[in-house]
This record gives structure tokens, sequence and C-alpha cells, in this order.
């Protein structure tokens, strides 16, 4: 059964602090893994995805990196500013399905101005 | 409009009412989907509509029951629901990448509470 988990599961750092996000899955045989940001009370907003073929991919100041023999992923955040503050969660398919989603236990990062 | 619109934002109910979450999304996705989350946890799968046809169903209670009226539309009925119910309730929508992967696109979710 595929766990992901998430460390660490809160973090504070100052505004303008690189930082790094880990991910954890148990099952290595994945399509993809996708992070999202979630606002409180709000929906996933999908940050990246990455397919099991590639290492990594980027967005503005965000990196995401991925090991599927090693079962890890990391999410880069260069340059921290406060708008950055939110629960960031890394999600995999499971059960065979590229359409289910198992998502990890999220990691609550605020970014102090 | 790359938007999944959910309504209402908040919904109060009482053990015995009905009431239906609504789901809405207008950029052609073929797939769409209910996720619930409990507070400080992560979204739970619950249900997942292909073409407008049930494909997955999480062993979710019957006194949860989806429906698609079409393309764009995915609705949640709820009935005699209980206090453990409340929670927020996510629809996303999905846009395929590549061979195997699929990028979900979230509403903002409706917060129901059970009394």
């Amino acid at each position: 059964k595929q766990e992901v988990t998430q460390i660490p599961a809160a973090l504070s750092v100052p505004e303008g602090e690189n930082l790094v996000l880990n991910c954890s899955f148990t099952d290595s045989a994945i399509y993809n893994l996708q992070w999202f940001r979630q606002d409180p009370g709000k929906g996933l907003t999908s940050l990246l995805l990455i397919q099991s073929s590639q290492r990594e991919q980027t967005s503005g100041r965000l990196n995401a990196s991925l090991d599927k023999s090693s079962g890890r992923s990391t999410l880069y955040i260069a340059a921290s500013q406060p708008g950055d503050s939110a629960t960031y969660l890394c999600a995999v398919p499971y059960g065979g399905a590229t359409n289910k989603l198992i998502f990890g236990t999220g990691t609550l990062l605020a970014v102090q101005p | 409009d790359t938007e999944v619109t959910q309504t209402p934002k908040h919904l109060v109910m009482g053990m015995t009412n009905k009431k239906s979450l609504k789901c809405e999304q207008h950029m052609g996705h073929r797939a769409m989907y209910w996720y619930k989350q409990k507070a400080k946890k992560p979204p739970e799968l619950m249900f997942v509509y292909s073409y407008e046809k049930l494909s997955i169903n999480e062993s979710v209670p019957s006194r949860f029951s989806p429906e698609c009226p079409n393309s764009s539309l995915l609705n949640l009925h709820l009935h005699a629901l209980q206090p453990e119910d409340s929670a927020l309730y996510l629809c996303a929508s999905s846009a395929r990448q590549g061979l195997m992967s699929e990028k979900l696109f979230f509403g903002s979710g409706t917060q129901l509470s059970v009394l």
C-alpha cells in the first residue's frame, strides 16, 4: 500500500531564505508526482507535476526534483516571501490508476516578514 | 476560464436534512472528482467521474450520492449525514498531461458542518 509522508510537518523561516520541503513515498512504481499549495480553508493549487521519466521541473522560484529509486521528492523554494505561507502537499497516483491521487501529510510553511 | 466553481461555500445541515453540493467547470476536462478533507488532514478521494460516468467509488457510504448531469457539472447529494461527516468537500477536474498523468484543478471547496 502506498504511503506518502512529508517532513517537516511545519516550518517557519524569515523572508528571503531559501528552503527545501521533503516528500517520501513507499512504492516507487509511480507515474508522476505533483506538488500542491493550499491556503487555509481553500482548495488546492497545482504547482508542479513531474513525470516519472523526468528528474525535475521548475516554475519561477520553485524547483521540484524526483528520485523514484529512493522514493523521494523535494520542493525547493528560492527567496521565500510572506505570500508563500501556506500548506504544501505532494501527491502520487495509486492503485495502478492515473487519476487516483494519494496525498502526503503536508508541510505548513510560515514565512516571517 | 480556468476555474472550478463550487457552491455553496459554507453549509450547515442537520442529520435529517437533504442537501446538495454543486461543482462546475468550463475547461472541457473529461474527468471530475470529489475529495473530502478533514481539518489538518490531507484530502481523501471519494468519487471519480470520467466522461460523465462514475469510474471510481472509494467505498463511500451511500448517504453520499454523486451525480454528473453533463460534462461541466458535478453534484454531491447529501442525506442523513453524521456529525463526523463535517469536513471541507473539494471538487476537482483534470487535464491529461502526457500519456499517464492527470493535472488536477481544484475548486475552493464547501465547508460542511453537520449538527
